[in-house]
């Protein structure tokens, strides 16, 4: 069965540079989560999208943005990185009126010098 | 806000034990899904368990089963005959109307 795929995979930016990560869901699923997990600790929740929009918010920086597309796909965009942008970041999807269960993507380790 | 509160950092039993993972959590919500999910060294989150907060019946898959406690908020996973492929960080995760939220996680270690 199809998963979610993150792209890439590994990342490595200097401070204050910009950084884009890709997450394709799964097919037929309509909402696309990004969290955010630092070294030692549980996943943050940042942002959701369901149909292109967003559709919740959580503890994501104002430096961070991120769009769901037409097809599906999502990107979360991040500029003037800071070395506390460190981690990993996970894309989940689910199908919205579905049971509610997100499927992860692999990560997207992203480390700033 | 939810909160989900995991009260063992770290755990250790021998291979074939049985295991207890604790976890607590807080809402006014009435429907919401709880969750156990394993991240194994290679950092994937994989969903182990899965139950509905209106289902009074303990879910189980194969030799991981859950104690599921409304009233008291309690949602505790058990691993039966445990294998050294268990060995993990497992979060207990809580969704209600919108986001995923986490507890601080345990680590369960499966000795040989």
């Amino acid at each position: 069965a199809a998963g979610v795929i993150q792209s890439p995979r590994h990342l490595i930016k200097e401070k204050r540079e910009t950084a884009t990560l890709k997450c394709y869901p799964i097919p037929r699923h309509d909402t696309v989560y990004w969290y955010q997990q630092g070294p030692g600790q549980d996943p943050q929740f940042l942002i959701s999208f369901y149909e292109k929009m967003q559709s919740d918010k959580g503890s994501i920086p104002d430096r961070f943005s991120a769009q769901q597309f037409s097809d599906y796909h999502s990107e979360l965009n991040m500029s003037s990185l800071e070395l506390g942008d460190s981690a990993l970041y996970f894309c989940a999807s689910s199908s919205r009126g579905a049971y509610n269960e997100q499927f992860f993507g692999p990560g997207t380790r992203l480390t700033v010098l | 806000a939810q909160t989900v509160t995991q009260s063992q950092p770290e755990m250790s039993v021998q291979e074939a034990e049985t295991v207890t993972l604790s976890c607590t959590y807080d809402t006014s919500e009435n429907n919401y899904y709880l969750f156990w999910y394993k991240q194994p060294p290679s950092r994937q989150m994989i969903l182990v368990i899965r139950q509905e907060a209106y289902k009074q019946q303990n879910a189980t898959e194969n030799r991981f089963s859950v104690n599921f406690q409304k009233a008291a908020k309690s949602f505790s996973l058990k691993i039966s005959d445990s294998q050294l492929g268990d060995t993990a960080m497992y979060f207990c995760a809580f969704k209600g109307a919108q986001k995923l939220v986490f507890g601080q996680g345990t680590r369960l270690t499966i000795n040989p």
